[in-house]
């Protein structure tokens, strides 16, 4: 597959725990958050996204948590699973959303 | 996936040679999107056009030129491919609206410039 990220930061959880990824976005004024998932040698996934009139949504298995006081969002996967394995993004965008800021990505890897 | 292919999926090409990429969609969204990735830098957005023959640049479009002649196409095209451009190219359209602008991707084209 496809090599998306040689130096990323790295998240090492074991299966059946819970999973915190966590992302600084740039510009204050974004008021549009998603996170995306990619596997190795495809495109990313969109999972969950959040506005910035809330603090909290909940999917199923994850959850998106968005401080704007600090400029953070977190994602929560819960009962993680080796499925899970993947890099993930934050993805930031103004309202209209023509352009989508991507973060570096966080690899997530699951021990079995 | 949203009905999007790349095509080619897989392109070594020498340095000073055109290139074009395609993105081809079957479910007429009027947004789409051409990404460039790579290690270290997520994806960064090059072109996108909102609409026929409608684009405008991203982050990174110096040296890359886009045309959408019709809905379902989204042309990316390296005039003079330099070892710079050796990177992953991800197309994406956007669905949605209201609360929600989600963007799906194709499968991505691996270009690598000798």
């Amino acid at each position: 597959g496809e090599s998306v990220g040689l130096h990323l930061p790295t998240l090492s959880v074991q299966e059946g725990d819970n999973s915190i990824i966590n992302c600084a976005y740039s510009n204050s004024a974004s008021d549009y958050f998603i996170w995306y998932k990619q596997e190795s040698g495809k495109g990313p996934q969109f999972i969950i996204d959040i506005r910035s009139n809330m603090d909290k949504r909940q999917g199923q298995r994850v959850t998106v948590l968005l401080n704007k006081t600090v400029k953070h969002l977190s994602l929560q996967i819960a009962a993680t699973q080796p499925g899970d394995s993947a890099v993930y993004f934050c993805a930031e965008s103004l309202t209209g959303g023509f352009k989508t800021i991507f973060g570096a990505g966080t690899r997530l890897f699951v021990k079995a | 996936d949203a009905g999007i292919t790349q095509s080619p999926r897989h392109k070594v090409t020498e340095t000073g040679t055109p290139v074009t990429l395609r993105c081809h969609q079957t479910e007429n969204h009027r947004y789409m999107y051409w990404y460039r990735q790579d290690p270290g830098h997520g994806l960064r957005l090059i072109h996108y056009s909102y609409g026929v023959k409608d684009t405008d640049k991203g982050e990174v479009s110096d040296g890359y030129s886009v045309s959408r002649s019709k809905t379902e196409d989204f042309l990316l095209t390296l005039e003079s491919a330099t070892s710079s451009q050796t990177s992953v190219y991800f197309c994406a359209i956007r669905t949605g609206g209201g609360d929600s602008y989600e963007q799906y991707f194709g499968p991505g084209t691996r270009l690598t410039v000798t």
